[in-house]
């Protein structure tokens, strides 16, 4: 069974611009979950979606968005770079709930000039 | 706020040296417990889990963890390590349905590297 799947694997962009990054989630799993990573805070919770819908949201500006779709693929949306932003983002999927295991994919590495 | 403290930032250790990583967290109500690891260029892959039941658990690649409720701790320990055993550990925390009203996310401690040398 495939993986977790990231694309882009990498991405430069400027302050000021957006960008999308997409998840594609283990066959049947309906549950995908966002996480920043950052040398200093570590690995946060973005937001989790569940059938097309946000379940639960962590501490993050409005400027961090997502959405899912009727495959369950899931893409996260930051407009408004900040340098702050540059980060790898995880995308973790699991069955039904995040309660259980969650599988990771490989990130996608953000650098914002 | 909930959350998970992982007491080492960085630990040097020889190859066949006891490892034992410590993980904290700040919940009192039913938690799921994990320990993640990622090795150098790859992606977070699942060490070990405890839900409920044997509070000692046994993961992949020889390694386990004791959770001990009445510490709020979640130790992970190996009794050899090998040089492959370099990576950065993660611990993290569920708290299902009632981890403050939410649904659940992972919680995760801040990362303990290990470096393991040959």
């Amino acid at each position: 069974k495939a993986g977790v799947t990231q694309t882009p694997r990498y991405l430069i962009k400027t302050r000021g611009q957006q960008v999308t990054l997409s998840c594609s989630p283990i066959s049947g799993h309906r549950s995908v979950s966002w996480y920043q990573q950052t040398p200093g805070q570590g690995l946060q919770f973005l937001f989790e979606y569940f059938s097309e819908t946000q379940r639960n949201k962590g501490n993050f500006p409005g400027r961090f968005s997502g959405r899912q779709f009727s495959n369950s693929r899931s893409e996260m949306n930051v407009s408004t770079l900040e340098l702050g932003d540059s980060a790898l983002y995880l995308c973790a999927s699991s069955i039904t709930n995040p309660e259980e295991t969650q599988y990771f994919g490989p990130g996608t590495r953000l650098l914002v000039l | 706020a909930q959350s998970v403290s992982q007491h080492n930032h960085h630990v040097i250790l020889s190859e066949a040296a006891s490892l034992e990583l410590g993980c904290n967290y700040s919940y009192g109500g039913t938690v799921n417990l994990f320990w993640y690891v990622q090795y150098p260029g790859q992606h977070l892959q699942l060490l070990l889990k405890y839900f409920s039941g044997d509070p000692l658990v046994k993961g992949i690649k020889g390694f386990e963890a004791e959770f001990i409720k009445s510490k709020f701790s979640f130790n992970l320990r190996k009794p050899s390590v090998q040089w492959s055993d370099t990576a950065e550990y993660f611990c993290a925390v569920n708290g299902g349905m009632n981890y403050g009203g939410s649904q659940g996310n992972l919680i995760f401690g801040k990362g303990t590297k290990l470096s393991v040398k040959p």
